[in-house]
């Protein structure tokens, strides 16, 4: 079993739209979870962080965390081309809380 | 404000040859300190990570070993490269408070030829 898991995509939305990302992962105990953007080439960059169940928003980004569900998401409203970019959650304290797992990514494209 | 310095920004090594790869952190302490391989289209591998000075934890056995000779100063590097290594390293930083995100490099790109 994975450790961290996404659908690879690609993801296709049209601009304007919302899009909507997912990433499960195994280790009931982690306690720290976050998503990053990583354009092509370049290295990934903190889009936000969450450590509770429910919802965080900060501007057109939303994330949600379900410990029970081993559940995390990303939204996107209002999605701009300029969002096209591979999508990376990460989860801490999968075997110790120094240590941060990847799930492989998602690409996502916003078409004008 | 804290900043992490990655270089070379690109490397062409022949087989067989030796790698070394510097990272070092500027504007805070003690942090921990990790190398990841991202391998074309794919996810970031965790390669090691350090927690202090001389303590590295090894993620996956291969060729490549790591030091961390100063408090913020990361080290990649080994003997004899293979063909598998190459990739995309990025190096990262966090404050090692078990919540911490981590900040990332801007990434060294490795062919092995």
């Amino acid at each position: 079993q994975k450790e961290v898991e996404q659908n690879s995509g690609p993801l296709s939305v049209p601009e304007g739209a919302i899009a909507s990302l997912n990433c499960t992962y195994s280790d009931r105990g982690s306690q720290s979870f976050f998503w990053y953007r990583q354009y092509s080439g370049k290295s990934p960059e903190l889009i936000m962080s969450i450590y509770s169940n429910g919802d965080k928003e900060d501007g057109r980004f939303t994330a949600q965390l379900n410990k029970a569900s081993q559940y995390v998401s990303l939204l996107i409203r209002d999605s701009q081309p300029s969002d096209s970019a591979t999508y990376l959650c990460a989860v801490m304290g999968v075997y110790n809380n120094n240590d941060m797992r990847f799930g492989a990514g998602t690409r996502l494209t916003v078409k004008p | 404000s804290q900043t992490i310095h990655q270089w070379p920004a690109t490397l062409v090594q022949p087989v067989g040859s030796p790698l070394s790869l510097e990272c070092t952190v500027e504007g805070t302490s003690n942090p921990n300190l990790y190398w990841y391989r991202q391998a074309a289209g794919r996810g970031l591998q965790l390669l090691f990570y350090s927690v202090g000075i001389g303590q590295i934890s090894s993620e996956v056995p291969q060729n490549l070993s790591a030091s961390r000779p100063q408090d913020r100063q990361f080290i990649l590097s080994s003997k004899k490269l293979l063909l598998s290594d190459s990739g995309f390293y990025l190096c990262a930083w966090s404050q090692g408070q078990g919540t911490s995100p981590l900040h990332f490099g801007n990434g060294t790109r490795l062919t092995v030829t």
